[in-house]
């Protein structure tokens, strides 16, 4: 198995444009989380679903933050309009029974 | 008392020395706990599980005292690939991975 996949690695964008962050999950992990990474505020929880169902989406920001996970094999985390804040390292992860998060490589937003 | 709580460092450590740090948290009712090791500009890894006592694991022990909240990572005969960021990770009550609070992690710079 490849691991937990997210594309793009890296993304540069201008303020309120619309950014779409992708993630492949490994096969047959129930639980996915997307989180965010800054130096202020360390790892964040944004949102995580259960066999494909969103449970707690309560560490979304914003309404500009949606996320989706149409099958189990795919999952989105979109941001519109981006802003300058919302520059930072977007995880995706995956847990199985074990409990252990299984993290992508992640995706390095700079919003300009 | 925040959540998860770690000392950022930087801990400069010449290679070979022995280095601890801890990790406090708020939630008396976590029963496990974890280590994970971020090295720059990747993501974050499972490095260890701690229950119960503590854990060791080679030139790792982990260690859990649970009368003061705290756990404590110790690292014998340190090498320079142990240089990276060590995330403490606590549980919520439940245990699984949907409730998982990181700290922002110690940053650790073996030396030679």
């Amino acid at each position: 198995d490849a691991g937990v996949i997210q594309s793009p690695r890296h993304e540069v964008t201008e303020m309120g444009q619309e950014v779409t962050l992708r993630c492949k999950p490994i096969s047959g992990h129930d639980y996915l989380f997307w989180y965010r990474q800054t130096m202020m505020r360390g790892l964040e929880l944004l949102i995580y679903f259960n066999n494909n169902v969103p449970i707690d989406d309560s560490g979304m920001p914003e309404d500009r933050f949606s996320a989706k996970m149409p099958n189990a094999s795919f999952s989105t985390l979109k941001i519109q309009p981006s802003e300058p804040r919302d520059s930072a390292v977007y995880f995706c992860a995956n847990s199985g029974n074990t409990g252990e998060l299984f993290f992508g490589e992640g995706s390095r937003l700079t919003v300009l | 008392r925040k959540e998860v709580e770690q000392d950022p460092g930087p801990f400069n450590v010449p290679e070979g020395a022995t280095v601890a740090f801890n990790c406090t948290y708020s939630n008396s009712a976590s029963q496990s706990f974890f280590w994970y090791r971020q090295d720059c500009r990747k993501e974050p890894k499972l490095l260890m599980s701690v229950y119960s006592s503590g854990n060791e694991d080679g030139r790792f022990t982990a260690q859990l005292n649970r009368a003061s909240q705290y756990i404590s990572l110790l690292i014998r005969d340190s090498k320079l690939s142990d240089s990276a960021t060590y995330l403490c990770v606590v549980p919520a009550e439940g245990g699984g991975a949907d409730g998982l609070t990181f700290g922002k992690g110690t940053h650790l710079i073996i030396q030679p």
